[in-house]
């Protein structure tokens, strides 16, 4: 099993739509989860941070962490053509360990 | 511009032949990863430096590969002998020891072997 789980997709939503991306990862240990944003043929970027279960909330994006059933989510709002990308969930253990990346299209 | 910065950008080489990227960190970094990345996959972690010492190796990393961090600032990741599984993107990122998970990834550094 690997350690952070994600489905590939891709994924089609209409413009202005809310948008659900998921994880989950096997460790309990695991204490700080990341969603990075990754446009294609640049690196990645940090996107959200969270430690530890709950919510964390930054403008239209907002990570959820659930600890009970090793479920990580990322919601974005009001969806926009610029948040096509791939969206890459992650964990961390000295280093990042991250899932395969979701690839999300946002259709105007 | 003070980013991670990642050389080659594209490196086609053929196969045997031996190649070296080189990734200049934010200077205020300590940390300095190496992952590969490739189509349809996730970063996979490949090795990182705590200033000049490279404190973990994936089992990934096979002994064609090797890293260096010579007085902790820039690093190079040679691969020798080169096989067309090496073709990737090699993402370099740096971090402030201070942040778990808070990563400055570079552009990277896309190689492909013929």
């Amino acid at each position: 099993q690997k350690e952070v789980e994600q489905d590939p997709g891709p994924l089609s939503v209409p413009e202005g739509a809310i948008v659900s991306l998921n994880c989950t990862y096997s460790n309990s240990a695991f204490q700080y989860f990341m969603w990075y944003r990754q446009y294609s043929r640049k690196g990645p970027e940090l996107l959200m941070y969270t430690y530890s279960s709950g919510n964390k909330e930054d403008g239209r994006f907002t990570a959820q962490v659930d600890k009970s059933s090793k479920y990580i989510s990322l919601f974005i709002r009001d969806s926009q053509p610029s948040d096509s990308a791939t969206y890459l969930c992650a964990t961390w253990r000295d280093k990042i360990i991250f899932g395969k990346g979701t690839r999300l299209h946002i259709l105007p | 511009d003070t980013g991670v910065s990642q050389n080659p950008r594209h490196k086609i080489t053929k196969r045997g032949q031996n190649v070296t990227f080189r990734c200049d960190p934010i200077s205020e970094h300590n940390r300095l990863y190496w992952y590969r990345q490739t189509l349809g996959q996730g970063p996979e972690f490949l090795t990182y430096f705590q200033n000049e010492a490279q404190l973990e190796k994936s089992r990934l990393l096979s002994d064609r590969f090797s890293a260096e961090r010579p007085k902790g600032s820039f690093s190079t990741l040679e691969i020798q002998r080169t096989e067309q599984g090496d073709s990737a993107m090699y993402l370099c990122a740096s971090s402030p020891a201070s942040v778990p998970g808070e990563l400055f990834f570079g552009e990277g550094s896309r190689l492909t072997v013929l």
